[in-house]
């Protein structure tokens, strides 16, 4: 089976920089990506890291570490517009589908 | 990129009736999920459905209930049969065209409350 575990909710001001943390037990770790989902619509894809390291888009970066089991969003230069629920999801080498995590609710402060 | 589209938006309905969800895509995909979210949840997959094929059901998730449909590569129908008010929830279809499928799009949801 696979679970993912990350911190429920973060608050930060704007301008700031938030990481979430993601620690994942997988049988057939294929991937890690995130997903940006603002309330009442759809998840939209952030990022993936097939290899450790670190990817970055735009303001949004994300790290992996298959070693540790571990991966993490870094949000930077934090807008109003960031605040919404961040998952991440983990893929299975079998069977071409994504396991969630619990997600973590970001709330953007002025 | 792929556009998404699901109907009905919402819906309310009564315990013991069925309700049928589509999904609509603007290009042809090989495979299709179909997840449920609590507001305020997590995604939950419940079935991927493949063009040709019996769909794909995860543990919990059984045929009977949540009958899925696939009929061609950018539609597909999820049904949640006989209804209780425990199905009340957001059923959401995606599809994966890259990464390996670590990469989804995502319709709008279809919010059921179930009376």
């Amino acid at each position: 089976g696979q679970s993912l575990e990350q911190p429920s909710e973060v608050t930060a001001v704007e301008g700031a920089i938030v990481q979430i943390n993601c620690t994942y037990q997988t049988s057939g770790f294929y991937g890690l990506s995130w997903y940006q989902q603002h309330d009442g619509g759809a998840p939209t894809f952030l990022s993936y890291n097939a290899l450790d390291g670190l990817e970055e888009t735009g303001r949004f970066s994300s790290f992996l570490s298959r070693s540790d089991s571990y991966g993490y969003l870094l949000l930077q230069e934090l807008q109003m517009k960031d605040s919404a629920s961040y998952f991440c999801a983990s893929g299975q080498a079998a069977g071409n589908k994504l396991t969630f995590g619990g997600g973590t609710r970001v709330l953007v402060k002025p | 990129s792929a556009v998404i589209s699901q109907k009905p938006s919402r819906d309310i309905c009564q315990r013991g009736t069925s309700l049928t969800i589509q999904c609509q895509v603007d290009s042809q995909v090989t495979m299709m999920f179909w997840y449920r979210q609590q507001p305020g949840q997590s995604l939950t997959l419940i079935a991927t459905a493949n063009q040709g094929s019996e769909a794909t059901y995860e543990s919990g998730f059984v045929i009977d209930k949540f009958p899925i449909s696939r009929p061609n590569l950018t539609f597909s129908t999820l049904t949640v049969s006989n209804m209780s008010p425990e199905d009340s929830s957001i059923y959401l279809c995606s599809v994966g065209i890259a990464r390996s499928y670590n990469e989804q799009f995502f319709g709008p949801g279809t919010r059921l409350t179930v009376l």
